[in-house]
């Protein structure tokens, strides 16, 4: 697609819920980043794909985090467990990948997640 | 480990004054250095990138940023605020090793009439 997509936009779930975040990056893109974004806190790294390689996890906060990447395209982050401190927008980026990474990450506007 | 430092969580300037958002940061390594804005409920946009080369980086909307080595800083100017440039704004380090991207906690940016 033309840019990078998450969905849904907004979720609103209760504490102890799962929930799972998806993003679908720029075609092409063989790298994919997620982070987590709350008030006053700047980004916080959580896990990063590139093509067929393991994926760094060594952001993920907590053992009810995972993502998996399907056929080097879509994106899902899972969130077992909910509580509340993981209320937060959590968006999505790709580039080109390793050896091209001075082009930069495309971002998604992200998935605005508030647990009640 | 890299890091960045933006000095100032809030700036305010006027219409027509200059920009200035300051951005150190810390790599063992030469930083690739990046600015990025962000509006309101939107995404990230990228505004300037250094990797290589000249350290005087031009982006869009009029801003840039100087890479100095010897003050570790990559600082973002823009000569005359506009309205349009409220927005918050993120630096980010990364280096050779493609390690993902660090970012400072972001310094917002109110432009006043």
């Amino acid at each position: 697609g033309a840019g990078v997509s998450q969905s849904p936009s907004n979720k609103v779930t209760e504490k102890g819920k799962d929930v799972e975040l998806r993003c679908d990056p720029i075609s092409g893109h063989t790298a994919l980043y997620w982070y987590r974004q709350s008030l006053g806190q700047g980004l916080e790294f959580l896990i990063y794909f590139q093509g067929n390689s393991a994926p760094d996890k060594s952001g993920l906060p907590s053992d009810r985090f995972s993502a998996e990447r399907t056929g080097g395209s879509v994106s899902t982050l899972t969130i077992q467990r909910t509580q509340q401190e993981d209320s937060a927008v959590y968006l999505c980026a790709s580039s080109l990948g390793r050896g091209r990474f001075r082009y930069g990450y495309t971002f998604g506007s992200g998935t605005r997640l508030t647990v009640v | 480990a890299q890091s960045v430092t933006q000095l100032g969580s809030h700036v305010s300037v006027s219409e027509g004054a200059l920009v200035l958002l300051r951005c150190n940061y810390s790599s063992s390594v030469p930083p690739y250095l990046f600015w990025y804005v962000q509006y309101p409920n939107q995404g990230l946009q990228l505004l300037l990138k250094y990797t290589t080369g000249a350290t005087l980086v031009k982006g869009i909307n009029g801003f840039e940023a100087e890479f100095k080595k010897s003050e570790t800083s990559f600082h973002l100017t823009k000569p005359s605020a506009h309205m349009s440039d409220a927005a918050e704004y993120f630096c980010a380090v990364s280096d050779v090793r493609n390690t993902p991207l660090v970012f400072g906690k972001g310094t917002r940016l109110s432009v006043i009439a």
